[in-house]
C-alpha cells in the first residue's frame, strides 16, 4: 500500500529556510492531492498547503508570504519550504494525501518529523 | 477563512457507552466535513469523510451525520482503542482548517 516518509533536518536556526521532503512509495504521485499538515507542540492541527500533481499550488494566506511546496513526480516526492522561520514554527510535520473521491480528505500520512527552531 | 468549532474540548467516558462529538462550521460547507482520529505520537487516521461516508477499515462503531454548518461523530459503542484526540476538518475551501480537537479520555 502507499506510503510516505517525511525527511528533512529536525533542528533549525531563526530567520533560515525549513525544508522537508515527502517521499511516496508503492504508488503513484499522481492524480492526488498532496499536503502539509503541522502540528506545534499539545496544540491542534494547521494545514500549511497542497500541490496537485500537475504542480498547482494552494497555501494557506497565514503562512503564503513565506512557503512553497514543490513536487518532482520522477522521483515521487513533494517538498516544502518555509522562510525565515522562528520558534512559532516548531512543530511536527505530517505530509499527507488528499483524494478528491473522498471529499478531500487526507487518507494517507507519514509518520511525522519533529522540527525545532532554536539557536 | 471557515471557522470549525468542536464541542465539548474533552470528554470522559467509559468502555461501551455512546459518544457523541459535535463540529460547528462558521458558514454552510455542504458536506465537505471529514473527521480524523489521533493517538499520542502517532499521525491523524482518517475515520469519515464526506460528513458520513466510512473509510475503508474503519469499525462500523463509528458514524458521522450533519450538513451545512452542523455535524457530529458518534461511536456508538466505546472500545479501549478509541482513547484519542478527534478533528474535525473542512475541505470545501482554502485554506482547509481544522477543528480544535475533542480528547476523548478514559472514566
Amino acid at each position: 500500500q502507499v506510503q510516505l516518509q517525511e525527511s528533512g533536518p529536525g533542528l533549525v536556526k531563526p530567520s533560515e529556510n525549513l525544508s522537508l521532503t515527502c517521499t511516496v512509495s508503492g504508488g503513484s504521485i499522481s492524480s492526488y492531492y498532496w499536503s502539509w499538515i503541522r502540528q506545534p507542540p499539545g496544540k491542534g492541527l494547521e494545514w500549511i498547503g497542497y500541490i496537485y500533481y500537475t504542480g498547482s499550488t494552494n497555501y494557506n494566506p497565514s503562512l503564503k508570504s513565506r512557503v512553497s511546496i514543490s513536487v518532482d513526480t520522477s522521483k515521487n516526492q513533494f517538498s516544502v519550504k518555509l522562510s525565515s522561520v522562528t520558534a512559532a514554527d516548531t512543530a511536527v510535520y505530517y505530509c499527507a494525501r488528499g483524494d478528491s473521491g473522498y471529499y478531500y480528505g487526507m487518507d494517507v500520512w507519514g509518520q511525522g518529523t519533529t522540527v525545532t527552531v532554536s539557536s | 477563512d471557515i471557522q470549525m468549532t468542536q464541542s465539548p474540548s474533552s470528554l470522559s467516558a467509559s468502555v461501551g457507552d455512546r459518544v457523541t462529538i459535535t463540529c460547528r462550521a462558521s458558514q454552510s460547507i455542504t458536506s465537505y466535513l471529514n473527521w480524523y482520529q489521533q493517538k499520542r505520537g502517532k499521525a491523524p487516521k482518517l475515520l469519515i469523510y464526506a460528513a458520513s461516508s466510512l473509510q475503508s477499515g474503519v469499525p462500523s462503531r463509528f458514524s458521522g451525520s450533519g450538513s451545512g454548518t452542523d455535524f457530529t461523530l458518534t461511536i456508538s459503542s466505546l472500545q479501549p482503542e478509541d482513547f484519542a484526540t478527534y478533528y474535525c476538518q473542512q475541505t470545501y475551501t482554502t485554506p482547509w482548517t481544522f477543528g480544535q480537537g475533542t480528547k476523548v479520555e478514559i472514566k
